[in-house]
């Protein structure tokens, strides 16, 4: 059984310019959720996908914005990268939406200069 | 929103024991914890879904009390693989359940010791 993995590791992006960050989440899993994670900080919520289909939202802005795949990976997508955007992103599978535990990934570091 | 936690931070030696609170201003359905190692991604420990639950493995238990709005992690006989930053997440309530979308306490950095 595999682990939620995530690509790249690290990534150095301009301002203004767009990021996608990749997710595949653990074998049997189909329930997604994204988290940003800025230093010392807990992660914070920004969607979840369940069966393709966005399942929540968190206060993040619509340049924020996501896919799952048939194979249950997943996309996060950030259009006009602020220096705000850097942080940790996190993404994390679950068995089921609802009261189900979730394990991350390892996350992607993004900075944005 | 955001549930808080006590302490900010802890430091103890090998041996000793330490509780870490959760504390919500919202009705709370269910809390997950987690620990969360510098520069790694938060490691699931277990999630409690009812009012007056406990739960527990090894040396590491909680509880959670649905009418104070708020859940505490027992360590015991703390390690020093215990070090760690804790967090605690409340999920959402939705159409009847509660949910793992979760939004994460304020974290309480453990130091551990020899």
């Amino acid at each position: 059984e595999t682990g939620v993995t995530q690509s790249p590791t690290h990534l150095i992006k301009t301002r203004g310019q767009q990021v996608t960050l990749r997710c595949s989440s653990q074998s049997g899993h189909n329930t997604v959720s994204w988290y940003q994670q800025a230093l010392g900080q807990g992660p914070q919520f920004i969607f979840q996908y369940y069966r393709e289909e966005e399942n929540g939202r968190g206060n993040f802005p619509p340049r924020f914005s996501g896919l799952q795949f048939p194979n249950y990976s997943s996309e996060l997508n950030v259009n006009a990268l602020e220096l705000d955007d850097s942080a940790l992103y996190l993404c994390a599978s679950s068995l089921w939406t609802g009261h189900y535990e979730q394990y991350f990934g390892p996350g992607t570091r993004l900075t944005v200069t | 929103q955001q549930p808080v936690q006590s302490p900010q931070a802890v430091i103890l030696r090998e041996g000793e024991d330490a509780v870490i609170n959760c504390s919500s201003s919202k009705a709370l359905y269910s809390v997950h914890w987690y620990r969360q190692k510098h520069g790694e991604a938060p490691v699931f420990l277990m999630i409690l879904l009812k009012g007056g639950e406990q739960k527990g493995h090894d040396k590491i238990s909680a509880s959670f009390n649905e009418k104070k709005q708020q859940s505490s992690l027992y360590l015991t006989a703390s390690q020093l693989s215990y070090s760690g930053t804790y967090f605690c997440g409340t999920g959402w309530w939705n159409y009847g359940g509660a949910t793992n979308k979760l939004i994460f306490g304020t974290g309480t950095l453990l130091a551990v010791q020899p």
